[in-house]
């Protein structure tokens, strides 16, 4: 079974511009979570979709990020613009189940530094 | 109210030795207590999980320790070998079902 896929692995921009990071969820998962990981720290959820719905965006920067699930499968996460707080790794994760007490499989994240 | 802290934040043993990772939370409402491990480049992997009305569980060299009214849990590692070198994560759901993650503890075990 495939797991969860992101992109890119890395990338590098500067304060102000914008960027956006794609998931593809496990095959039939119904729920899908962005989680940021700030270097030290565990990581933060920033948003919750099952299927194509938000169940919880109440840590969601909401004046710089945007998320969306197209048609209940793929995920992209948009920041504009970007601050140098954001520099972190933002994890993707997807679960079969519909609450978080199903196991959550995580991608192998995408490494953002803001300079 | 809503934080889990986590201890220590790094720990280096000899492989064979049995490491043991402490967390703590405040929140009487968290229901689930999970770890996770996570290596360099990875995303975290669920490793064992808990409820509170369990005082201990074992999946093969892991064990979890429940103290529900010191509303402190504890990862053990039996035998640790160097390929469990990694960060490990405690976490605890809370009433909204956001699961809420310690700061982590650095693992390193030598051969």
């Amino acid at each position: 079974e495939a797991g969860v896929a992101q992109s890119p692995r890395y990338k590098i921009i500067e304060k102000r511009q914008s960027v956006a990071f794609w998931c593809n969820p496990i095959s039939g998962h119904a729920t899908l979570y962005w989680y940021q990981q700030i270097l030290g720290q565990g990581p933060k959820l920033l948003i919750q979709f099952q299927n194509n719905g938000v169940v919880d965006d109440s840590q969601l920067p909401k004046d710089r990020f945007s998320a969306e699930r197209l048609k209940g499968v793929d995920s992209t996460l948009k920041i504009q613009p970007a601050k140098l707080e954001d520099s972190a790794v933002y994890l993707c994760a997807s679960s079969p189940g519909i609450t978080s007490t199903d196991t959550q499989y995580f991608g192998p994240g995408t490494r953002l530094t803001v300079l | 109210q809503q934080q889990v802290k986590q201890s220590p934040q790094s720990l280096i043993v000899q492989k064979g030795g049995i490491p043991i990772i402490n967390c703590a939370y405040e929140n009487t409402a968290f229901d689930y207590f999970p770890w996770y491990q996570q290596f360099p480049g990875k995303g975290p992997a669920l490793l064992i999980a808990i409820r509170p009305d369990v005082s201990e569980k074992k999946e093969g060299r892991f064990t979890i320790s429940f103290n529900k009214s010191a509303k402190q849990f504890s990862l053990h590692i039996m035998d640790s070998q160097p390929g469990d070198s990694a960060t490990y994560f405690c976490a605890a759901r809370e009433r909204t079902d956001k699961l809420i993650f310690g700061t982590g503890t650095r693992l390193q075990v030598f051969p």
